[in-house]
């Protein structure tokens, strides 16, 4: 079936390093693609979000990449902080889907 | 805004027993509540889409007499595990989308821990 997936598991950064978190998808459908944020024990949060007619966003310390032709979404995150530790998750949407699904997951650590 | 609450935050019931898990749209207003199921060290399983004054749509391999799903509300979705077992035990985390808005966006509850003993 169709699915989000990640291509590392892991990933470990020094404390102000930059930080890429990659993900592919391959439901062609989607239309809308997000990253979340998860500390342990808690909820998703999300961080930032991309639509198909766009290629990049940037937020705060934050930049999102998409290449539908490769059907790769990507997470930068600038000046990487101890607190910036957690699970981050991509998640993709389809028009006609009424639901979001969600890729594997990366664990990023910083190292101070 | 935007804020989704759970209740309880945490629950360890014993086999056999039910658990009722809240999740409430404290700010806004949701026509659409999702309810994840997550095991350790793994991503979010989508189990049901809830819908508001309708019956909710399972996923493929989710028992739907075992995962009572209510929406009775604009702000509140219950999900009931029935004759809870120890392979239960799993965070569970509702999201709700806001009636109000056009688009995707989904506000995550903080997840209610359960264990199953």
């Amino acid at each position: 079936g169709e699915s989000v997936g990640l291509h590392l598991p892991t990933l470990s950064v020094q404390e102000g390093d930059n930080s890429i978190i990659n993900c592919a998808y391959s439901n062609s459908a989607s239309d809308y693609f997000i990253w979340y944020k998860q500390e342990s024990g808690k909820g998703p949060q999300f961080i930032i979000d991309i639509r198909s007619n766009m290629d990049k966003r940037q937020g705060q310390r934050v930049t999102v990449l998409l290449n539908k032709t490769v059907k790769h979404l990507s997470l930068q995150i600038a000046a990487t902080q101890p607190g910036d530790s957690a699970v981050y998750f991509c998640a993709e949407n389809a028009y006609n889907n009424n639901d979001m699904r969600f890729g594997a997951g990366t664990r990023l650590t910083v190292k101070p | 805004g935007a804020v989704v609450s759970q209740h309880p935050s945490w629950v360890i019931c014993k086999s056999g027993t039910s658990v009722k898990i809240e999740c409430r749209s404290l700010d806004f207003q949701a026509t659409t509540m999702f309810w994840y199921r997550q095991f350790p060290k793994q991503s979010l399983m989508l189990m049901a889409t809830s819908n508001e004054g309708s019956k909710a749509t399972y996923e493929q391999g989710v028992e739907k007499d075992k995962f009572l799903i209510n929406h009775a509300s604009l702000t509140l979705s219950t999900l009931t595990v029935t004759s809870a077992h120890p392979e239960d035990s799993s965070f569970y985390i509702c999201s709700a989308r806001d009636v109000g808005l056009a688009g995707y966006e989904q506000y995550f509850g903080p997840g209610t821990r359960l264990t199953v003993t």
